[in-house]
């Protein structure tokens, strides 16, 4: 069974300063990994898709690395604002299900200003 | 943003009685999902439909029942509400564009079951 782990739980950081957050999988037979954005009482707001064949994808001050075969991928925001604090989640689906996703606990981030 | 809406998106509900509530997208994908947020446990899959009148089982279907009678709306039935079953819930949908089901979320239902 997949199990993705996003640590640490909880991140502070001052206003300017790059955020580096992290997700790990147990299966690397995946067929994509999503990152997404909450905000407090709302929906998920999808950042990027990275497809198993790439490495990285990005998206503005938002960059997305994949790395299959040791279970990892990492989303780096640069030069973080106050407007990025919320809880950001990784998911992934596994290869014989591309639609099917398995969440992780999310990082919670606060941008100090 | 992707056209989802969810209803209600707040109900509070006693043990015991049926609750319905509805996903109704606007973007004709072919999959819909409904999943469960709750602290500790993160997201998790109640059912998803792969079009039409299809539909199978996540993780947690138990005590949940959904139907699709057409592309725009998905339907999730709790047939007798438990205080477990207190929860925000999600729809979601995707399609196979680009080889990629890329998933976009409607804004929640909450249900509180007393």
């Amino acid at each position: 069974k997949q199990e993705v782990t996003q640590i640490p739980a909880a991140l502070s950081v001052p206003e300017g300063e790059n955020l580096v957050l992290n997700c790990s999988f147990t299966d690397s037979a995946i067929y994509n990994l999503q990152w997404f954005r909450q905000d407090p009482g709302k929906g998920l707001t999808s950042l990027l898709l990275i497809q198993s064949s790439q490495r990285e994808q990005t998206s503005g001050r938002l960059n997305a690395s994949l790395d299959k075969s040791s279970g990892r991928s990492t989303l780096y925001i640069a030069a973080s604002q106050p407007g990025d604090s919320a809880t950001y989640l990784c998911a992934v689906s596994p290869q014989a299900a591309g639609n099917k996703l398995t969440f992780g606990g999310g990082t919670r981030v606060l941008v100090k200003p | 943003d992707a056209g989802i809406t969810q209803s209600p998106r707040h109900k509070v509900t006693e043990t015991g009685t049926p609750v319905t509530l509805r996903c109704h997208q606007t973007e004709n994908h072919r999959y819909m999902y409904w999943y469960r947020q709750d602290p500790g446990h993160g997201l998790r899959l109640i059912h998803y439909s792969y079009g039409v009148k299809d539909t199978d089982k996540g993780e947690v279907s138990d005590g949940y029942s959904v139907s699709r009678s057409k592309t725009e709306d998905f339907l999730l039935t709790l047939e007798s509400a438990t205080s477990s079953q207190t929860s925000v819930y999600f729809c979601a949908i995707s399609d196979k564009g680009a080889d990629s089901y890329e998933q976009y979320f409607g804004p929640g239902t909450r249900l509180t079951v007393t």
